[in-house]
């Protein structure tokens, strides 16, 4: 069974601080997704990383996955406030023509000014 | 184009009642997912849709779960004899096309039990 950790799980943050979100998975997993979540909102899509060593970047995000590790990172350079909100990692795994998505627990980071 | 949509946004229903969510896929998206996320879970898969193949429902939590996909398109969640612990937001995703590993969630529903 594939088992998503996500660290910390509260995070508060002081504007223009960096900070790193981690993100293990237990066993296989073909896609690490990252994704947002605004307080009554839905997720929204921030990275997929697909293969070993993929770093994507956006904005203030930046993304690695290290499959040996079964470890994905999310790295916020000088938080803003505007990046207050949950972030979730989660590993797709595919099997016996079925496909799905294991989250973590989230991490809720609250960035003040 | 439209995003995915999902109907209705809040119920609030007693329980013991049945109820129905709908889900609007993206147009032209084959896949179709179900997850649930309440406070003390987080987010769960509950059923996953690939064009004409069989669902995958090992996520649904009891047999008063079901869901089905007409026409391979819009999605029903039916909960029958709702129970207090199925109070969550039921959210739906879709993928497809050029980029077909990317998941796509609609807006939610939010299922209150009383």
């Amino acid at each position: 069974e594939l088992k998503v950790e996500q660290n910390p799980l509260f995070l508060s943050m002081q504007e223009g601080k960096n900070y790193t979100i981690y993100c293990n998975y237990s066993t296989t997993s073909d896609r690490l997704y990252w994704y947002r979540q605004d307080p009554g909102k839905s997720l929204e899509s921030l990275f997929v990383l697909l293969s070993n060593g993929a770093v994507k970047q956006e904005g203030r995000l930046m993304a690695s996955l290290d499959t040996k590790a079964r470890l994905s990172t999310l790295h916020i350079t000088a938080a803003v406030h505007d990046l207050s909100a949950t972030y979730f990692c989660a590993a797709g795994y595919s099997g016996a023509g079925s496909y799905q998505l294991t989250f973590g627990k989230g991490t809720k980071l609250s960035v003040i000014p | 184009g439209a995003g995915v949509s999902q109907s209705p946004s809040n119920k609030v229903t007693e329980k013991g009642k049945d109820v129905e969510l709908r889900c609007d896929p993206i147009s032209g998206h084959t896949a179709l997912y179900w997850y649930r996320q309440s406070l003390g879970q987080g987010l769960e898969f509950l059923i996953y849709f690939q064009g004409n193949s069989a669902p995958d429902k090992s996520g649904l939590p009891s047999d008063r779960f079901s869901a089905e996909r007409t026409g391979g398109s819009v999605s029903t969640l039916t909960i029958q004899r709702t129970q207090q612990e199925d109070s969550a937001v039921y959210l739906c995703a879709s993928s497809g096309g050029r980029l077909s590993y990317e998941q796509y969630f609609g807006p939610g529903t939010r299922l209150t039990v009383t």
